[in-house]
């Protein structure tokens, strides 16, 4: 079966600072995707960021990026110069058919 | 705004009744996606629909649920019996799945239900 950790329940950045969220999967597929999801408070869900399983290049979408590392199973993704907009809780999904989520990380940015 | 949209967006029921929520998905879409989302985890997948087929149900959704999408347009899900483990968000999504590669899924704002 598919799962997906995120070891961080809450993190929390300063403003204009960089953060790191982190999200492990287990699979042994090798074809899938990778998503990290915002969802802010009292709003719906949006899309981050989506990494293919098959490209070895990491994703980069403005201030988000994230580090695949396929072997480890691992899948971090890095804010940078975050922003008060950025508060939200953040999701790590797996999708090989139907979409697996983690718990979430709830982040926090200091102004 | 043409986005998915999710009717209601809070009910409040007592153990034991029925409720039902609907879903409209983003038009032209083919895909609508049920999720559970309860505090403090990320959505579990329930089901979802190419159009009007459902094409699997995840064994969360016990005999007491059931969906529909009977036009292939808005679905309902609706939940039979309400018990206090019923107490969640229940995201819809929708996405345009063209037969292969990726479809990107686009969520609703969900319905929160309370079961007292």
């Amino acid at each position: 079966a598919q799962t997906v950790t995120q070891s961080q329940p809450e993190m929390s950045v300063q403003e204009a600072e960089t953060v790191t969220l982190s999200c492990t999967y287990d699979t042994s597929e090798s074809d899938y995707y990778l998503f990290w999801y915002k969802q802010p408070p009292s709003r719906q869900m949006i899309l981050v960021i989506r990494q293919e399983a098959y490209k070895q290049q990491n994703a980069t979408e403005n201030r988000f990026s994230v580090n695949f590392q396929k072997a480890a199973k691992s899948f971090s993704l890095k804010i940078s110069d975050s922003q008060l907009g950025d508060a939200a809780m953040y999701f790590c999904a797996y999708r090989r058919n139907d979409m697996r989520f983690g718990a979430g990380t709830r982040l926090t940015v200091k102004p | 705004d043409t986005g998915v949209s999710q009717d209601p967006r809070h009910k409040i029921t007592k153990r034991g009744q029925n409720v039902t929520f609907r879903c409209d998905p983003i038009s032209e879409h083919n895909r609508l996606y049920w999720y559970r989302q309860t505090l403090g985890q990320g959505p579990e997948f329930l089901t979802y629909f190419q159009n009007e087929a459902q094409l699997e149900k995840s064994r969360l959704l016990s005999d007491r649920f059931s969906a529909e999408r009977p036009k292939g347009s808005f679905s309902t899900l609706e939940i039979q019996r309400t018990e206090q483990g019923d107490s969640a968000m229940y995201l819809c999504a929708s996405s345009l799945y063209s037969g292969s590669g990726y479809n990107e899924q686009f969520f609703g704002p969900g319905t929160r239900l309370t079961v007292l």
